[in-house]
């Protein structure tokens, strides 16, 4: 079955610092979406990726789309506390269901 | 406009018993989803249902089962609960099924 893997699973970074987590997918996708998830909330829509090599900025958030369609990553440059979460990618291959990653959880240190 | 909302947003149960969560979406959107998170993973797929009608199924046992009514709201069904039931569930709407805008979930606790 479809799988979508996330690393690294957990990141500490001083605030300022920069962060990076990547999303693998075993199948190719038609497109890749990014949330967020507060400690005890609910998972919150970020972006969504559709051509082959897409890079996509959000203020601080970058985000790009493998040439292959199998693989993403998030960059936030210059981390701050607002930023702590976890964050997850979730691959669609078209058949009308979402597979969620494992989810890169970020803390952010004061 | 509001947003998606679930109820009940706790709930506790026993083994065995039947649970019914509900789920309103967003004002206009006719794609409803259902998704179970268990503690430290990511949201794993349930269902979606389109103009009523299912239109994605994940890798859950029949005891899981919804509906989505003419308003376009939703029902999850789930029987003979177990202890690996306990989760939070999440229902989420779009216009079509991409763009998915979550809900705050149900917190169910099976004893």
């Amino acid at each position: 079955g479809q799988q979508v893997m996330q690393i690294p699973q957990y990141q500490h970074v001083q605030e300022g610092e920069d962060f990076t987590t990547y999303c693998n997918s075993s199948t190719t996708l038609s497109n890749i979406q990014w949330y967020k998830q507060r400690p005890g909330g609910h998972p919150v829509f970020l972006i969504q990726l559709v051509k082959s090599g897409e890079v996509k900025k959000q203020k601080r958030l970058t985000f790009q789309f493998g040439e292959a369609k199998k693989n993403s990553s998030l960059h936030i440059t210059a981390t701050q506390t607002t930023d702590v979460g976890t964050y997850f990618c979730a691959g669609d291959s078209g058949a009308n269901n979402l597979f969620f990653g494992t989810g890169t959880r970020l803390t952010v240190i004061p | 406009d509001a947003g998606v909302t679930q109820s009940p947003t706790h709930l506790i149960k026993t083994r065995g018993q039947h649970v019914t969560l509900r789920c309103s979406p967003i004002s206009g959107h006719k794609s409803v989803s259902w998704y179970q998170q268990v503690l430290g993973q990511g949201p794993q797929f349930i269902f979606q249902y389109y103009e009523k009608e299912e239109r994605g199924r994940g890798n859950f046992p029949d005891r899981f089962s919804a509906r989505q009514f003419p308003n376009y709201s939703s029902e999850l069904n789930v029987n003979a609960l177990l202890l690996g039931d306990s989760a939070l569930y999440l229902c989420a709407s779009s216009t079509k099924g991409e763009t998915q805008y979550f809900g705050p979930g149900t917190r169910l606790l099976v004893l």
